[in-house]
Parts: C-alpha cells; structure tokens; sequence
C-alpha cells in the first residue's frame, strides 16, 4: 500500500526566510502532486512533477522530485505572510493498473505560518 | 477558465437521512474522483468514474453510492447517515494532462 509522508507537520516561519517541506513516499511513483489549501477552502494546483531531477518554479515556491529516493520538496524562499496555508504534496502510483492508475494519495499536509 | 463545480456549497442533515452531492467537471474533462476531507486530515479517495464507468474504489462505506451520467456529471448518494460522515466533499476531474482540478468542495454537516 502506498505510503505518503511530509515533514514537518507545521513550521512556523518568520517573514524572509527559507524553509524546505520534504516528502516521502514508499512505491514507485511517476507523478508527484503539490496543492495549497487555504482554510474551509479547494485544494489549489501548485505543481505536478513527472520524472526524476525535475525541478518547477512559481514565485516563492520552487518543488523537486528525486524518483529513485522517492523524495519531493517544496522549497519556499523568502516567506511572505501570504504563502501561509495549508500543503499537501499527493502521489500516483505508478503500480497501479489499468483504470486504477490516478486516484491521489496525499501526505498529512504541513500547515505553514508566516510570521511578520 | 471553467473550474469544477460542486451543489450544495453546504449540508446540514440528521443523522441516518440520506444526501447527494453533485459534482460537474471542466468540460472536456472525462475523469471525475470523488474524495473526502474529515477536520484537520488530508483528503481521502473514495471513487473514480472514467468515461462513465466506474474506474476504482477506495474507502467508501457501502452506504454511499455514486454514478456518472451521459453529460459526465457526478452525483454521490449517502445513505443513513452517520456522524462521522460530517466532512469536506471534495469532486476533482481530469483530462489529457491527468492533473486533478478540485472543486470548491460540500460542507457536510451531520448533526
């Protein structure tokens, strides 16, 4: 059974500083998700990550994916209040047959807060 | 852009009644997944539906049903329902990219 595990949980993070969010998961996998949820709120589509060394950037916020130690990270680089949510990285398991193939596992989110 | 659409935004239900939610994808998009979100847990997969046909089945009580209809909209049915039922219900559909847009989800409350 697919296994999917972000650290840390929460990070609590001062205005202007980097920080990593790491995720692990425990099959082989060729599709690696990244969504941003706000409170009560839909999941945002952030990045999607496709093969091993791909590396995407949007603002802040820059994600890898390290196929062969089953790693992403979501680096985010000078925190601003606003990237405070909710993230979840979610994986495809590449495992999985036929009309199997798609359905997401998430990891348990990591609840960021940016500090002025 | 067109994005996913969900009725009723919000559910306030007895226990043991029974609810649907409906769900209508981007247009185009030929895959719908259904997924609930308890208080504070990471979205959990409940079924998918490709073309119409049921494609797979995660953790759904046999008390829920869902179908997918020739206009490729959704519909969950939640039958006696339960307090632990009380969740976010979140529609995603995909397309030739496979990226699952979700959404805006249906508070289901279940008093």
């Amino acid at each position: 059974e697919l296994k999917v595990e972000q650290n840390p949980l929460f990070l609590s993070m001062q205005e202007g500083k980097n920080y990593t969010i790491y995720c692990n998961y425990s099959t082989t996998s060729d599709r690696l998700y990244w969504y941003r949820q706000d409170p009560g709120k839909s999941l945002e589509s952030l990045f999607v990550l496709l093969s091993n060394g791909a590396v995407k950037q949007e603002g802040r916020l820059m994600a890898s994916l390290d196929t062969k130690a089953r790693l992403s990270t979501l680096h985010i680089t000078a925190a601003v209040h606003d990237l405070s949510a909710t993230y979840f990285c979610a994986v495809v398991d590449a495992n999985a047959g036929g009309t199997s193939y798609g359905k997401l596992t998430f990891g348990q989110g990591t609840i960021l807060t940016v500090h002025p | 852009a067109a994005g996913v659409i969900q009725s009723p935004r919000h559910l306030i239900k007895e226990k043991r009644e029974t609810a649907t939610l409906k769900c209508y994808p981007i247009p185009r998009h030929d895959t719908v997944y259904w997924y609930q979100q308890g208080p504070g847990q990471d979205p959990q997969f409940l079924i998918s539906f490709y073309e119409k046909m049921q494609s797979d089945k995660g953790s759904i009580p046999d008390r829920f049903s869902a179908q997918q209809f020739s206009d490729y909209h959704s519909e969950l049915n939640m039958s006696s329902l339960e307090l632990g039922d009380s969740a976010l219900y979140f529609c995603a559909s995909s397309g030739f990219t496979d990226t699952q847009y979700f959404g805006p989800g249906t508070r289901l409350t279940v008093l």
